[in-house]
């Protein structure tokens, strides 16, 4: 089957938009992360869904960034008023439960 | 707080010089210990999941293994395509699901 898919793969904003990152999980996995990568840089934990709910999010740096699994399968990283030190890639995993986690290609954002 | 620390960051070797990455890594409770894979503008490749002190995986040319504190990823006689970033990660008894990963080893593998 498929493999986790993100959605965009670029994303290019202006300090100050909001932005949607997009993640489609392998089907069937009923776990799904969020992380963030900077340039040179092991990937950083950001928010875990089991199903539809926020597991843990005590990696989300602050209020501005939110995230949304309405249905148990697809999720939505929400960022809001943008800042240059958001530039990162944004990356989804997704596992069955407590398993080993399997990441999708990232979204790269650029915000200038 | 779990700490993850990879060393050396980068390594250059050539074709067919077998070496050793090495992880370090300070939990209170390892639940697993994992390796992956790094692409340039890629996501991370799922390699092993190690969860004890002595255990081995062996895939193709690479072998990981695991002491108490630390964790070695073996490349014997690799090959340019081996080329790539390596990740280690732990998931710790406290700290629910999620990894905490250290910075990689970059490894650089010529002809």
């Amino acid at each position: 089957g498929a493999g986790v898919s993100q959605t965009p793969s670029n994303k290019v904003t202006e300090k100050g938009k909001y932005v949607e990152l997009r993640c489609d999980p392998i089907s069937g996995h009923t776990a799904l992360y969020w992380y963030r990568q900077s340039l040179g840089q092991g990937p950083e934990f950001l928010i875990y869904f089991q199903g539809t709910g926020a597991a843990d999010d005590s990696g989300l740096p602050n209020d501005r960034f939110f995230a949304v699994r309405p249905e148990g399968s697809v999720s939505t990283l929400k960022i809001q008023r943008t800042e240059r030190g958001d530039s990162a890639v944004y990356l989804c995993a997704s596992s069955p439960r407590g398993a080993e986690q399997f990441f999708g290609p990232g979204t790269r954002l650029t915000v200038l | 707080e779990d700490q993850v620390t990879q060393s050396p960051e980068a390594l250059r070797l050539q074709e067919g010089e077998s070496s050793s990455l090495n992880c370090s890594y300070t939990v209170s409770g390892l639940r697993g210990l994992f390796w992956y894979r790094q692409d340039p503008g890629k996501g991370p490749e799922f390699l092993f999941t190690l969860y004890s002190a002595g255990e081995e995986k062996e895939k193709e040319r690479l072998k990981a293994t695991l002491t108490k504190k630390e964790s070695f990823l073996h490349i014997t006689a690799p090959k340019p395509e081996d080329s790539a970033t390596y990740l280690c990660a732990v998931r710790d008894n406290n700290a629910g699901n999620m990894l905490t990963f250290g910075g990689g080893t970059r490894l650089m593998v010529k002809p």
